[in-house]
């Protein structure tokens, strides 16, 4: 069974077309949630670390926040610039620094 | 401030060949991590280094070795390449902020095995 899974898959918006994409986590205790943004053909960028239930941070048109058993980026008013796949990842208690990622969303938006 | 470099950023190996992915880093991070990314699988981490001197196996650690060299320089080797390691590999480090460790990744390096 995954730890970390993200959905849905792939994404399409018209530009300014706001809509979230989910993480749902399954690990016994939760150090840290992180969210990278991957361009095709380059590394993963950080964008967030969440650390506990209700918290928030934005960035831009984006804002992560965090609950108990998932994860939402929320994407207000986007861009073709923000297309790319945005992958999360948790980080357990115990688990020294290591991150389990989930399998990234798609996100395309069209002008 | 160059972050994280990885050399070379293509490869093209035939089968049984070896070869050895560099990475550095100049953010004086003490933990480096070796990741593969396959289409539909996600990141997966190969092994990584806590410190310096110390190394550990992640979730799919056979056919690699690593050598972490010094505190900058985390060096990942295929001994004979098969083409079921045909993937793109990056590279990471982290610095310990709070209680987490945030991870920042190299460009990748984008490896086919004939």
């Amino acid at each position: 069974e995954d730890q970390v899974t993200q959905s849905p898959e792939a994404l399409r918006l018209q530009e300014g077309e706001s809509s979230s994409l989910n993480c749902s986590y399954t690990v016994s205790g939760l150090r840290g949630l992180f969210w990278y943004r991957q361009d095709p053909g380059k590394g993963p960028e950080f964008l967030f670390t969440l650390y506990s239930a209700g918290e928030e941070k934005e960035k831009e048109r984006l804002k992560a926040t965090l609950t108990k058993k998932e994860s939402f980026l929320h994407i207000t008013a986007p861009k073709p610039e923000d297309s790319a796949t945005y992958l999360c990842a948790v980080q357990e208690e115990g688990a020294n620094s290591k991150l389990t990622f989930g399998k990234g969303i798609t996100l395309s938006v069209r002008p | 401030n160059a972050g994280v470099t990885q050399t070379p950023k293509f490869q093209v190996l035939k089968t049984g060949q070896s070869m050895t992915l560099q990475c550095a880093q100049d953010m004086n991070h003490n933990s480096m991590y070796w990741y593969r990314q396959d289409p539909g699988m996600g990141l997966r981490l190969i092994y990584y280094s806590a410190s310096e001197g110390t190394t550990d196996k992640g979730e799919v650690p056979n056919g690699y070795n690593v050598s972490r060299l010094n505190k900058r320089e985390f060096s990942l080797r295929l001994e004979s390449a098969a083409p079921s390691q045909t993937s793109v590999y990056f590279c990471a480090s982290s610095d310990h902020r709070g209680s987490t460790d945030t991870q920042y990744f190299g460009p990748g390096t984008r490896l086919t095995v004939l």
